[in-house]
């Protein structure tokens, strides 16, 4: 069964930086694109960047393009989301997500709040 | 950039209705790279299809997709109590490898 576990989420006051981690099991991470996604609470959903296999590709949502940082690595099977410059609008639940251009394994989320 | 729009917002049925949600691309979705997620409270979202027809692992056959080009359909042919929750819609068809979600549209019971 396919674990994925955010850690990291917290308090932050804007123009901080915060960095967002999750540990995978129960797959072989290194043959997966992974993708964080984030979630106002109440709202809808929303991608925010992912990262080829070997880490050679990211893409990112425009919004945060400058600001936020995916990386991974597989030896540990971890992914990572730096949050630099953070913004009261950063505020949500992150989620990590095996991306196969879709979505098939989630983890619980992590809340990241924003606020002076 | 694609912008997904779902309908209706709320739609409010009873347990063994049959629910009809749709899900309008601003412009065409390349080869249908379209998919459909629930959502309850306090979970995340779970992946019940793709390739716009295409049921996921283990989803139910009273859940079925449909549609092409900018218009897709989500179906649930009979309302079970646990399929009251949010539908999401999400397109894949861009290049390079970035995504776009509808709104969401909640199912209630009536």
């Amino acid at each position: 069964e396919v674990q994925l576990v955010e850690s990291g989420g917290g308090f932050v006051q804007p123009g901080g930086s915060l960095r967002l981690s999750c540990e995978a099991s129960g797959l072989t991470f290194s043959n997966y694109w992974m993708s964080w996604l984030r979630q106002v609470p109440g709202k809808g959903l929303e991608w925010v960047a992912n990262i080829k296999q070997d880490g050679s590709e990211k893409y990112y949502l425009d919004s945060v393009k400058g600001r936020f940082t995916i990386s991974r690595d597989n030896a540990k099977n971890s992914l990572h989301l730096q949050m630099t410059s953070l913004r009261v609008e950063d505020t949500a639940v992150y989620y990590c997500a095996t991306d196969i251009r879709v979505f098939d394994s989630w983890g619980q989320g992590a809340l990241v709040t924003v606020s002076s | 950039e694609i912008v997904l729009t779902q309908s209706p917002g709320t739609l409010s049925l009873s347990p063994g209705d049959r629910a009809t949600l749709s899900c309008r691309a601003s412009q065409s979705v390349r080869d249908n790279y379209l998919a459909w997620y629930q959502q309850k409270p306090g979970q995340a979202p779970r992946l019940l299809i793709y390739g716009a027809s295409i049921r996921a692992t283990g989803i139910p056959d009273r859940f079925s997709g449909s549609g092409s080009g900018t218009d897709f359909t989500l179906i649930i042919s009979r309302l079970e109590p646990e399929d009251f929750a949010v539908y999401y819609c999400q397109q894949y068809g861009t290049s390079p490898r970035m995504y776009t979600f509808g709104q969401g549209a909640k199912l209630e019971i009536k």
